[in-house]
Formats: structure tokens, C-alpha cells, sequence
């Protein structure tokens, strides 16, 4: 089955640093990658879509150039924590969205997500 | 734009019993709908999903059903196990936008 890899796991940093996350869609091309945070016992909060070759769209209230998305190819796309704070510790995951395929849209799948940790 | 509830926010059920979770939605252009499982410290797996052209769907132990003129859908789990307690949450969506997700519902199998 579809299968989408999130690395790393676990990060913790000091704040300041910049951490990069990757989120790879294993066996299947992704055109639509979505990045979420996730506080502890709430649901996902969508932050931003990720399109192949263009710039991502980004949720009200989540600022661009702190959480900057790269999706350069259709099986890899990166969310970038620029200077990170501890506020900004939380559980962040990607999802991809499996081609429209004969018409019909079809599933997204999660990464197992990414515990980040400033200290 | 969509709006996703989620009952009830903690359910526990004895072994072998079924559990029942509700999902209320808001947005009747809505066509697509499904349940993600989460375990602790993991992604939400896709477990079962209901398109608006179908009233019910069965996957062995599970089952979603929709009732789209109340705008309401819900997740059936018959014979539970241990391995069921997780965070269960709905979504819904429209062709191809983005997912609106329930607040979540974490389930307890009670040995």
C-alpha cells in the first residue's frame, strides 16, 4: 500500500537553530503534499499545501518565512522550522495525496510524524 | 467553509463489545469521508473511507456508514480488541480540497 516516510523522528535542538523535515512519498508520485502540527490531545491543525514545482499555500495564521516549504520533486517535500523557539515545539506531520486517478479522487496518507523539541 | 464534530471525545468499551463513533458535518457539497486510527507517537493511518455515492461500507471488524441528508456519518467497530484503543479521528472533504478533521475520540478496549 501507499506509504509516505517522515524524517527524522525526534529532534531536539537548542532555540535559534533551523530544522529541516522530510517528508517522502515512498511508492507513488505526489503532486499535493500537506503539512500539519499537532498539539497534545488535539486534532491536526493543517498548516500548509505543497505543490510540486510551485509555492506552497499557507493557512491564516501560520507565518511563511518561519515555516518555509520546499516541494522540489514529487516524491520529496521539506518543511524548514527557521529559528526556532520553544513555542515551536510540537508534533509535526506530512501527508501526500495519492494522483487522481480515472476521475476519482483519492486517499491521503500520513507520516509517522516528527517530535520536535527546543530547548 | 467546513466544520467537522466529533462524539463522543473519550469512549471506553469492554473486550469484545462494539464501539460506535459519531461525526457530524457541516458543508452538504462534502463527498468524501474518512476515519484515520492514531497510536501514540505516530501518524494517523487510514483505516476506512466513505465516498457520498454509497450509504454504507464494511472492511472485516469495521464499518462506516453516511447519511448524507442529515449530514451525519459514523465509524462501527464490532468485536473490539486490545489493539483498538488509539485516537480515532473523522474528516470530510470536497473533490479535491483539503481535509477538515474532527476533534478526535480516544478509545479505550478494556480487557
Amino acid at each position: 500500500g501507499a506509504v509516505v516516510s517522515q524524517h527524522p523522528s525526534w529532534v531536539i535542538c537548542k532555540s535559534g537553530t533551523s530544522v529541516k523535515i522530510e517528508c517522502r512519498s515512498l511508492d507513488f508520485q505526489a503532486t499535493t503534499m500537506f503539512w500539519y502540527r499537532q498539539f497534545p490531545k488535539q486534532s491536526l491543525m493543517l498548516m500548509a499545501t505543497s505543490n510540486e514545482g510551485s509555492k506552497a499555500t499557507y493557512e491564516q495564521g501560520v507565518e511563511k518565512d518561519k515555516f518555509l516549504i520546499n516541494h522540489a520533486s514529487l516524491t520529496l517535500s521539506t518543511l524548514t522550522v527557521t529559528s526556532a523557539h520553544p513555542e515551536d515545539s510540537s508534533f509535526y506531520i506530512c501527508s501526500a495525496r495519492i494522483p487522481r486517478t480515472g476521475g476519482v479522487n483519492q486517499p491521503q496518507h500520513f507520516g509517522d510524524g516528527t517530535r520536535l523539541s527546543i530547548l | 467553509g467546513e466544520n467537522v464534530e466529533q462524539h463522543p471525545s473519550t469512549l471506553s468499551v469492554q473486550e469484545g463489545d462494539s464501539a460506535v463513533i459519531k461525526c457530524t458535518y457541516s458543508d452538504s457539497a462534502s463527498n468524501y469521508f474518512p476515519w484515520y486510527k492514531q497510536e501514540l507517537g505516530k501518524g494517523p493511518q487510514l483505516i476506512i473511507d466513505i465516498r457520498s455515492n454509497v450509504g454504507e461500507k464494511k472492511d472485516q471488524r469495521i464499518a462506516v456508514t453516511l447519511n448524507k441528508t442529515a449530514k451525519h456519518f459514523s465509524l462501527h467497530i464490532t468485536e473490539t480488541q486490545p489493539e483498538d484503543s488509539a485516537v480515532y479521528f473523522c474528516a470530510a472533504r470536497f473533490g479535491n480540497e483539503k481535509l477538515t478533521f474532527g476533534t478526535g475520540t480516544r478509545l479505550t478496549i478494556i480487557p
